[in-house]
């Protein structure tokens, strides 16, 4: 069973230019979460998706944007790129969004913005 | 508001030593609980889990019990190999409307031969 698969795995851009990232969730998983980590702030939560409707978003600015797909895949979209936007960006995919339920997480794609 | 606190790292230990790595954490209602693992480069790896208050979760020789009492979900290895060397994060997971995953901030494992 194929896992979570995030492209690219890695992308350099410049501060102000705009970036989309894809998620493939595991075949028959509805659910996709995305979370930002870096040094400082450690993990944080972006937003959530189940069945193409974004369920929770996290305290980020409006500059940060998903959606869901019919066939469950997600893309995150960050516009006007800022230094402080170079992370390693993680997509986990759930059979459901409830709160027993394992999230299995992709390799991440790394953002460097210079 | 919910949150995770693990122990500072990082934790220096040599191989078929005992681990334990701390994690408390701080919810309303009842979360479930995991640990998760990120080696060099890679996502996250779900290492265990436990859903209730007593629940122990168990993988590659890892435990750690759902300690309701003391709010707490401390990882416990009896022996660790330098192939367990990577970073652990503790995470929580409500049952209501948030789904969100809250992670610790992480505990880097160093295992020398």
């Amino acid at each position: 069973k194929a896992g979570v698969t995030q492209t690219p795995r890695y992308l350099i851009k410049t501060r102000g230019q705009q970036v989309t990232l894809s998620c493939s969730p595991i075949s028959g998983h509805r659910s996709v979460s995305w979370y930002q980590q870096t040094p400082g702030q450690g993990l944080q939560f972006l937003f959530e998706y189940f069945s193409e409707t974004q369920r929770n978003k996290g305290n980020f600015p409006g500059r940060f944007s998903g959606r869901q797909f019919s066939n469950s895949r997600s893309e995150m979209n960050v516009s006007t790129l800022e230094l402080g936007d170079s992370a390693l960006y993680l997509c986990a995919s759930s059979l459901d969004p409830t709160g027993a339920t394992e999230a299995f997480f992709g390799q991440g794609t790394r953002l460097t913005v210079v | 508001g919910d949150s995770v606190t693990q122990m500072e790292g990082p934790v220096t230990l040599s191989e078929e030593a005992f681990l334990t790595i701390n994690c408390t954490y701080t919810a309303t209602g009842y979360p479930s609980l995991f640990w998760y693992v990120q080696y060099p480069g890679e996502g996250l790896q779900l290492l265990l889990k436990a859903t209730k208050a007593d629940d122990k979760g168990s993988n590659k020789g890892f435990e750690a019990t759902y300690r309701k009492e003391t709010t707490s979900f401390h990882l416990e290895k009896g022996s660790v190999q330098v192939s367990d060397s990577a970073v652990y994060f503790c995470a929580l997971r409500r049952m209501d409307s948030s789904y969100k995953l809250i992670f610790g901030s992480g505990t880097r494992l160093l295992v020398r031969p």
